[in-house]
């Protein structure tokens, strides 16, 4: 069964860090990458960062460079997201999420979500 | 990068077909074949329903289908059913380094 085990919640005050991870098992690790998708409240989707565990070829999207740093340990196949200076914009579910090593793969497998809350 | 364009809400009847566009640009849906779609039920995450424009993954049933003209893409929900309501992503290819460009949602609700 595949499982995706995310850390969880956080609550933090701007301009703390904040490194958050995600656990996949039940498949092959070299097969699939892992991100994170989030969605503040009440709003859509928004893809943030996403890593090969394998490798550690990772994406980042223009929207949070510099802000974010995504990493993975392939022994353990997790995948960790870390923020430099969260802003209460910030606060939303963020989904990990799956998706094949295949160029152009859809997101197949989304994990129950970590809230986290920004707020002074 | 914009997020895609779909109508806030659609809504029919049970047994009725309803239709979710999800409009681009040339630099994601109009120049790839990797647009996908997702279902989220309230405080769920989502769920894959449509793969490269038209495809199903496995377990989704044939009542939801996906097509694209140009820039913009479409689901449609046929036979609408109680348990379809819930909100609608559509999801675009945009490249190696922007991967899935996100549309606004659509809530579809079953009178």
């Amino acid at each position: 069964e595949v499982q995706l085990v995310q850390s969880g919640a956080e609550v933090k005050k701007p301009g703390e860090s904040l490194k958050m991870s995600c656990k996949g098992s039940g498949y092959n690790l070299f097969n699939y990458w892992l991100g994170w998708v989030r969605q503040a409240p009440e709003k859509g989707l928004e893809w943030v960062a996403i890593i090969s565990p394998a490798d550690s070829n990772s994406r980042v999207s223009p929207s949070f460079q510099g802000r974010v740093t995504i990493s993975a340990d392939q022994s353990i196949n997790t995948a960790y997201l870390q923020w430099s200076s969260l802003q209460v914009s910030d606060s939303a579910i963020y989904y990990c999420v799956r998706r094949p090593a295949v160029t152009a793969s859809p997101i197949d497998y989304w994990g129950h979500g970590t809230l986290v809350t920004v707020s002074s | 990068q914009s997020a895609l364009t779909q109508p806030r809400s659609v809504s029919g009847s049970p047994g009725q077909s309803v239709t979710i566009s999800c409009t681009g640009t040339n630099s994601d849906v109009g120049r790839y074949n990797y647009v996908s779609w997702y279902q989220q039920h309230p405080g769920k995450a989502p769920k894959l329903i449509i793969r490269d424009v038209s495809q199903w993954p496995s377990g989704v049933p044939d009542r939801f289908s996906g097509s694209k003209s140009g820039s913009t893409a479409s689901l449609t929900i046929s036979g609408l059913q109680a348990e379809d309501e819930a909100d609608y992503y559509c999801c675009s290819y945009a490249g190696t380094y922007m991967p899935y460009v996100f549309g606004t949602g659509t809530r579809v609700t079953v009178l």
